[in-house]
């Protein structure tokens, strides 16, 4: 019930395209869905995050989609650049009895060939 | 001030040795984790301290020693490690625990001999 499921585990993609990372989730408890990037040797940096009640978000080149019957959201990156290669995980939480844990997918090694 | 420090960078450590991890922020933040990061793994939860009081321990072995001296300060106190305790330590600060946004540190390479 407290599984995160992210897909791909690895991405290959020519500059300029669109890399599409999904992932899916059990819990319907669950309420904030963000995204980090995380760079070798860096700790993950929040890059967008939406709530259930919207089915889109934008962020400059970065879009988060969500679909909450299917409990599924996803995140696109539009016009990939190779300084966008990075490991990024999806992540979901409440604020149940777990106060703010977010749980954690898997991760997807995002690679922008240039 | 947005950042979250972590010292050291990197630490190598033998079994029988005592050593601590740092965190610092200036953010005003409440709510401060520590999470533990293997290869290829994504951060996994330690513990959670809200106004400076322990509020989750995720049944982690006494080994490690969380403390929280003030509200800007996390340390991770280190005692009788294993190999593989070896990992990434990540610390990251939120507003209060009810704020969903976290920051995270750069986090401190630790290699456990």
């Amino acid at each position: 019930q407290q599984q995160v499921k992210q897909s791909p585990q690895s991405l290959i993609v020519q500059k300029g395209g669109i890399s599409i990372i999904n992932c899916a989730y059990e819990n319907t408890a669950f309420d904030y869905f963000p995204w980090y990037q995380q760079f070798p040797g860096k700790g993950p940096a929040l890059l967008i995050a939406i709530r259930p009640d919207v089915s889109e978000k934008k962020e400059g080149r970065f879009t988060i989609s969500f679909n909450k019957s299917a409990k599924q959201f996803s995140l696109h990156i539009m016009d990939s650049q190779p300084g966008d290669s990075a490991t990024y995980f999806c992540a979901a939480s409440n604020l149940g009895e777990y106060g703010n844990k977010l749980v954690f997918g898997a991760g997807t090694i995002l690679r922008v060939k240039s | 001030d947005t950042e979250v420090t972590q010292t050291p960078k990197h630490l190598v450590m033998g079994m029988t040795n005592k050593k601590s991890l740092k965190c610092e922020q200036h953010m005003g933040h409440r709510a401060m984790y520590w999470y533990k990061q293997k290869a290829k793994k994504p951060p996994e939860l330690m513990f959670v301290y809200s106004y400076e009081k322990l509020s989750i321990n995720e049944s982690v072995p006494s080994r490690f020693s969380p403390e929280c001296p003030n509200s800007s300060l996390l340390n991770l106190h280190l005692h009788a490690l294993q190999p593989e305790d070896s990992a990434l330590y990540l610390c990251a600060s939120s507003p209060a625990l009810g704020f969903r946004e976290q920051y995270f540190g750069p986090g401190t390479r630790l290699t456990v001999t």
